[in-house]
């Protein structure tokens, strides 16, 4: 997998948007940007994954460079209940050898302030 | 609803004693994964099962064992072997080995 790198710590006012950035300078074609998101002691949850066009969902938005290095996903309204750790990952989608595997970072952690 | 159960959210174990963690799905997903997890770290990979009757070591699998004689269950042994068996422990499941994956809540291991 392609390495990520996320910065450790945000900080976002509650109803503001947050916009979490992710460097992937060394990403393949074949390769997708996964976001997951982990509330402190519970398991990861899946938000959102794109290839090289800007996906949206009821959690959130993801917008992909044109040169597919870097990516950010937005929470367009935060709330309280959205203070997690955020992962970045890519991962290629059909691919032998060990490319089927979600490596999960440290992630960067949010804090949505009140 | 279709879900990932693991049992028990919490667990204490003496020091040398065996351990086997819980794992069962109802999504009808073929590949499963286990994680560890350590305070402030991310995810490592354990074992995953691509499917019934197979499973493959992952990045940390010394000290561990799993079997999957179902569809539906991955049980994690925690051995005596491992040296620092106090963790997270996170199973996974997804459709197939290329899909989004889906966790379980968890289950937080402590050896004394």
């Amino acid at each position: 997998d392609a390495k990520t790198t996320q910065p450790p710590s945000m900080d976002c006012a509650e109803g503001r948007a947050a916009n979490l950035p992710c460097n992937h300078s060394t990403i393949s074609g074949n390769e997708y940007v996964y976001w997951y998101r982990q509330i402190h002691s519970q398991g990861p949850q899946y938000i959102i994954h794109g290839l090289k066009n800007n996906e949206t969902n009821e959690m959130a938005s993801l917008i992909i460079t044109e040169d597919r290095k870097s990516s950010t996903l937005i929470l367009p309204h935060a709330t309280l209940r959205d203070t997690a750790v955020y992962y970045c990952i890519v991962r290629a989608q059909n691919s032998g050898g060990s490319n089927y595997k979600l490596t999960f970072g440290k992630g960067t952690l949010l804090t949505v302030n009140p | 609803d279709g879900g990932i159960t693991q049992s028990p959210k919490y667990l204490f174990r003496k020091e040398g004693q065996n351990v086997t963690l819980s794992c069962e799905q109802n999504l009808n997903h073929d590949a499963m994964y286990w994680y560890r997890q350590d305070p402030g770290q991310g995810l490592r990979l354990i074992y995953y099962s691509q499917i019934v009757n197979d499973f493959q070591k992952g990045d940390i699998a010394e000290g561990y064992s799993v079997s999957r004689e179902k569809k539906e269950s991955f049980p994690l042994t925690v051995t005596s072997a491992q040296k620092n068996p106090t963790a997270f422990y996170l199973c996974a499941s997804s459709a197939t080995l290329y899909y989004g994956y889906t966790f379980g809540s968890g289950t937080r291991l402590t050896v004394v």
